[in-house]
C-alpha cells in the first residue's frame, strides 16, 4: 500500500522568509511518481511538479525548489523568499508508474502562512 | 478557456435527495477521476474512468454512481444523500500511459447536506 505523510498540519512564515515543506512516502513499488500540489484559499488545486523515482536531480523553477532522496523517501518543497500570494494548503501526492488511471495517494497537507 | 470544468461550483441539498455533478475536459485526455476532500482537507480516490470504462472504484458506497458518455465527461450522481456527504469533490483529467499522467484538477464542487 502506498502513504504519504506530510508531518506539519500548519506552518507560519514571515514574509522574504524561506520555508520547507516535508514529504514522507511509503511505497513498496520500486518506480513511482511523486507529486506537489497547491490548493489556495479560493479552494482549487493546481499542479505544481512531478518527479519519477529514478531522477534524483533536484528542480528549481523560480522561487520554488524539490530535494527528492529516495535514500530517505523524502521529497521536500522550499519556497525561498516567501510571499503573502504563497499562502496556501500544499499537498504531496504518490502514483505508481505504469499503466493508465493511475490514482493519486495524497498527504494531509501542510497549512502555508506567510504573513506580513 | 477553462480546462477541467464542473458544474455547480455550490450543491446545497437535504437529506435523503438525489443530486448529479457535471465534469467536462477539453484537454484531451482520455483518463477521469472523481476524488472527495473531506472538512479536514484530506483527498482521496472514488472514481477513475479511462475511455468510458471504469478503472478504479475505491470502496464507495453504491449510493454514488460515476457515469462516462463519452472520454471528456464524467457525471458523479448521489442518491439519497447523507450528512457525512457533505465535501468538496473534485474532478480531474489526465492521460494514461507511463509518463503521461499528470492529473489536472477542476474547481471542485462544494457539496452541503442539511
Amino acid at each position: 500500500a502506498q502513504k504519504v505523510t506530510q508531518a506539519q498540519t500548519e506552518i507560519s512564515v514571515v514574509e522574504k522568509e524561506d520555508v520547507t515543506l516535508d514529504c514522507v512516502y511509503e511505497t513498496r513499488d520500486t518506480t513511482y511518481y511523486l507529486f506537489w500540489y497547491k490548493q489556495p484559499p479560493s479552494g482549487e488545486l493546481v499542479f505544481l511538479i512531478r518527479r519519477n523515482s529514478f531522477d534524483e536531480q533536484n528542480e528549481i523553477s523560480g522561487r520554488y525548489s524539490w530535494n527528492f532522496q529516495k535514500s530517505t523517501s523524502s521529497f521536500n518543497f522550499t519556497i525561498t523568499a516567501s510571499q503573502v500570494v504563497d499562502s496556501a494548503v500544499y499537498f504531496c501526492a504518490l502514483s505508481k508508474f505504469t499503466g493508465g488511471g493511475n490514482k493519486l495517494t495524497f498527504g494531509t497537507g501542510t497549512q502555508l502562512k506567510v504573513e506580513l | 478557456d477553462t480546462a477541467v470544468s464542473q458544474t455547480p461550483k455550490y450543491l446545497v441539498t437535504q437529506m435523503g435527495n438525489d443530486k448529479s455533478i457535471k465534469c467536462e475536459q477539453n484537454l484531451g485526455h482520455d483518463t477521469m477521476y472523481w476524488y472527495k476532500q473531506d472538512s479536514k482537507k484530506f483527498l482521496k480516490i472514488m472514481f477513475s474512468y479511462n475511455n468510458k470504462e471504469l478503472i478504479i472504484n475505491e470502496t464507495v458506497p453504491n449510493r454514488f454512481s460515476p457515469k462516462s458518455p463519452d472520454k471528456a465527461h464524467l457525471n458523479l450522481h448521489i442518491n439519497s444523500l447523507e450528512l457525512g456527504d457533505s465535501a468538496v469533490y473534485f474532478c480531474a483529467s489526465s492521460l494514461s500511459g507511463t509518463g503521461k499522467n499528470i492529473q489536472y484538477f477542476g474547481a471542485g464542487t462544494r457539496l452541503s447536506v442539511l
